[in-house]
């Protein structure tokens, strides 16, 4: 396990369907970020899980999104209904210590597109 | 709130010239302070950081960074550029003193470096 995973590399959803990435830090990782990138900007922030605890949510993250971390390992993030404006490059991101004194490791990330 | 701007939105170099990105920040407390970059349709890779400590901080590919903190700027450097440094590079910041763990990252700079 070298790196931060995320699955699927690329989905390409209809308006209003449901979608769900998932994502696997690296083992050691306690900390678990999600993050959203449209074109042209950097990323943003969404949530924030310390082992399986939901600590921080954006006001980015509306009713339709939601994130868990069901064993303090894995991850996924699903989108309801989706629409045009998710379209994104959605990151996740995994850290290790109390302070992220270590620093962040990002996954490749997962393109959504809605058409 | 917690910010970061990057004003350029493009740097060009020719190779073997050294270069410059800018980056300045606004926290209410103290910073920890990031570098990433950032290849076509793939995550962010790690460059380098700045949490406590020597103000020049060295990173991965020769990459080094100063932190400024009157200017609160975070400036990243290299004392010769490669045409493989092309890529787009991020700014990022996460105030030490509130507990929360997001980082904010700026909208980015892209280097091009010439041959």
């Amino acid at each position: 396990d070298t790196g931060v995973s995320q699955d699927p590399r690329h989905k390409i959803t209809k308006r209003g369907q449901n979608v769900t990435f998932r994502c696997d830090p690296i083992s050691e990782h306690n900390r678990l970020y999600w993050y959203r990138q449209t074109l042209g900007q950097g990323p943003e922030f969404l949530t924030y899980f310390q082992n399986e605890a939901q600590l921080e949510k954006s006001r980015l993250l509306s009713d339709r999104f939601s994130a868990e971390r069901p064993k303090g390992s894995f991850s996924t993030l699903e989108i309801q209904r989706t629409e045009q404006g998710d379209s994104a490059m959605y990151l996740c991101a995994s850290s290790l210590g109390a302070e992220g004194f270590y620093g962040y490791t990002f996954g490749s990330g997962t393109r959504l597109t809605v058409v | 709130a917690q910010s970061v701007a990057q004003p350029e939105d493009q740097v060009n170099v020719a190779e073997g010239n050294p270069l410059t990105v800018k980056c300045t920040y606004s926290v209410s407390g103290n910073p920890y302070l990031f570098w990433y970059v950032q290849y076509p349709n793939r995550g962010l890779q790690f460059l380098l950081k700045y949490i406590t400590g020597d103000n020049l901080v060295k990173g991965s590919y020769g990459f080094e960074a100063e932190f400024n903190k009157s200017q609160t700027s975070f400036h990243l450097k290299k004392p010769s550029a490669l045409v493989s440094d092309s890529a787009l590079y991020f700014c990022a910041v996460r105030d030490r003193d509130t507990g929360f763990q997001k980082l904010v990252f700026g909208t980015g700079t892209r280097l091009l470096v010439s041959p």
